[in-house]
């Protein structure tokens, strides 16, 4: 089946350490997509990418950086100056960014990032 | 700015009844989607329900609906015959392209209990 395949479901990390979020999806679709939800509130932009090698700045993007090099694969790199990166991270994909028509996201599961 | 509001934070509704989750959204664009998403427990986010600025019906899809008020700005969610899955986090969101170049905009979300 096709679908978004997020790694790790829980990780810890240190202050001062970067960590990398894997994403991988098998459904063919352009644009990916990365997701920060925190308690009580919306999820909020973080990257997006409408192609290989290209991707952009969504509303939070300080303190992240993404890579797109191949189609299934958009990585999330939360480095150490991101302030307070305890959260809730969702990847997703859909066939195209660009249109406000019917444009579905399909989401991962989800990656929870604990700071000690 | 385009916004999105969901005033319910916290709902209780007694399986097999009806309920309505509230969404209004604000934006100055004349061609924009609205979408409802639900998120159990588990943390993934899955698409219920799709409505085009456009669309002179309101759009049903199995026991949801969205009830469609374009003049008011409201894009209210109705379950019909509730169920005990149907406990989750539910996100209206909206995406246009005058002020969020596509993206969606989300609100803060709907906890629903069905109790039993």
């Amino acid at each position: 089946d096709g679908g978004i395949t997020q790694s790790p479901k829980y990780l810890f990390r240190k202050e001062g350490q970067n960590v990398t979020l894997s994403c991988e999806q098998n459904l063919n679709h352009d644009a990916m997509y990365w997701y920060r939800q925190d308690p009580g509130q919306g999820l909020r932009l973080i990257y997006y990418s409408q192609i290989v090698n290209d991707f952009q700045k969504g509303d939070i993007a300080e303190g992240y950086s993404v890579s797109r090099e191949k189609k299934e694969s958009f990585p999330l790199t939360v480095t150490s100056a991101q302030k307070n990166p305890t959260a809730f991270y969702l990847c997703a994909s859909s066939i195209d960014s660009r249109s406000s028509g019917a444009n579905v996201l399909t989401f991962g599961a989800g990656s929870r990032l604990t700071v000690l | 700015a385009q916004k999105i509001t969901q005033t319910q934070p916290g709902m209780f509704v007694q399986e097999k009844e009806a309920v309505t989750l509230d969404c209004t959204y604000d934006t100055s664009d004349q061609s924009y989607g609205l979408f409802w998403y639900k998120q159990p427990s588990s943390g993934e986010m899955i698409f219920l329900i799709y409505q085009g600025s456009y669309d002179e019906q309101n759009a049903t899809e199995g026991r949801y609906s969205l009830n469609f008020q374009k003049a008011r700005k409201s894009a209210n969610l109705v379950i019909s015959a509730s169920q005990l899955g149907d406990s989750a986090m539910y996100f209206c969101a909206m995406r246009d392209a005058l002020d969020s170049n596509y993206q969606l905009i989300w609100g803060a979300g709907t906890k629903l209990i069905i109790k039993p």
